[in-house]
């Protein structure tokens, strides 16, 4: 069975340029989330989607941010523009029961690297 | 709010010995899930032992043990008989699990710990 995968898993963009980052779920899992890790920080919380619903975008930074879940399958984080704060790895992270199964574990992609220069 | 914190940016260990990683945590809530996760170098982050806070007894999975001691909200993780596999970023986290429908089960995590096992 196929991990979280997301793509791509590094990107350099320019200040201003606009850059999308893309998390396939394990398949079946209704559960996705973005994290974010700026160097040498912990790791944030996002957002968090139930299916193709925005369930929770508490801690998306700013409006340069914008997450789609089309069809409740794979999910796209795009930053426009993007600016220099934003460089930092962006994981993914899927489960496959809801909110009341608070023991399920989360499975995490590799990450996307980030650097805006 | 919840915070965790990781002291030790970074530890470096002898194959086959044993290490010890830090964590503590600041919470209100009585029960929760505690975490530690394993990132090795460009690869998944994945799930190394899970505990929950009712339970008194401490996890084990195989060669990683925790000692979780809820009072003084800490929650190390041990390994023993370092292998060279088990080098990679430990991350601690926290997670304030939800028993109603549209909530999120987010994790907390802290500053991450950068292991090396050193031949």
């Amino acid at each position: 069975e196929a991990g979280v995968t997301q793509f791509p898993s590094h990107s350099v963009i320019e200040k201003g340029q606009t850059v999308t980052l893309r998390c396939d779920p394990i398949s079946g899992h209704d559960n996705l989330y973005w994290y974010r890790r700026v160097m040498g920080k912990e790791i944030k919380f996002l957002l968090h989607f139930v299916k193709e619903s925005k369930q929770d975008e508490s801690g998306m930074p700013n409006n340069r941010f914008l997450a789609e879940r089309t069809g409740g399958t794979y999910s796209t984080l795009k930053v426009q523009p993007a600016e220099l704060e934003d460089s930092g790895v962006y994981f993914c992270a899927s489960s496959q029961e809801g909110p009341r199964e608070g023991n399920t574990e989360a499975f995490f992609g590799q990450g996307t690297r980030l650097t805006v220069v | 709010a919840q915070t965790v914190t990781q002291s030790q940016p970074e530890m470096s260990v002898q194959e086959a010995e044993t290490v010890t990683l830090s964590c503590t945590y600041d919470t209100s809530e009585n029960n929760y899930y505690l975490f530690w996760y394993k990132q090795p170098p460009s690869r998944q982050m994945i799930l190394v032992i899970r505990q929950e806070a009712y339970k008194q007894q401490n996890a084990t999975e195989n060669r990683f043990s925790v000692n979780f001691q809820k009072a003084a909200k800490s929650f190390s993780l041990k390994i023993s008989d370092s292998q060279l596999g088990d080098t990679a970023m430990y991350f601690c986290a926290f997670m304030k699990p939800t028993n109603y429908g549209g909530a999120t089960n987010k994790l907390i995590f802290g500053t991450g710990t950068l292991l090396a096992v050193q031949p």
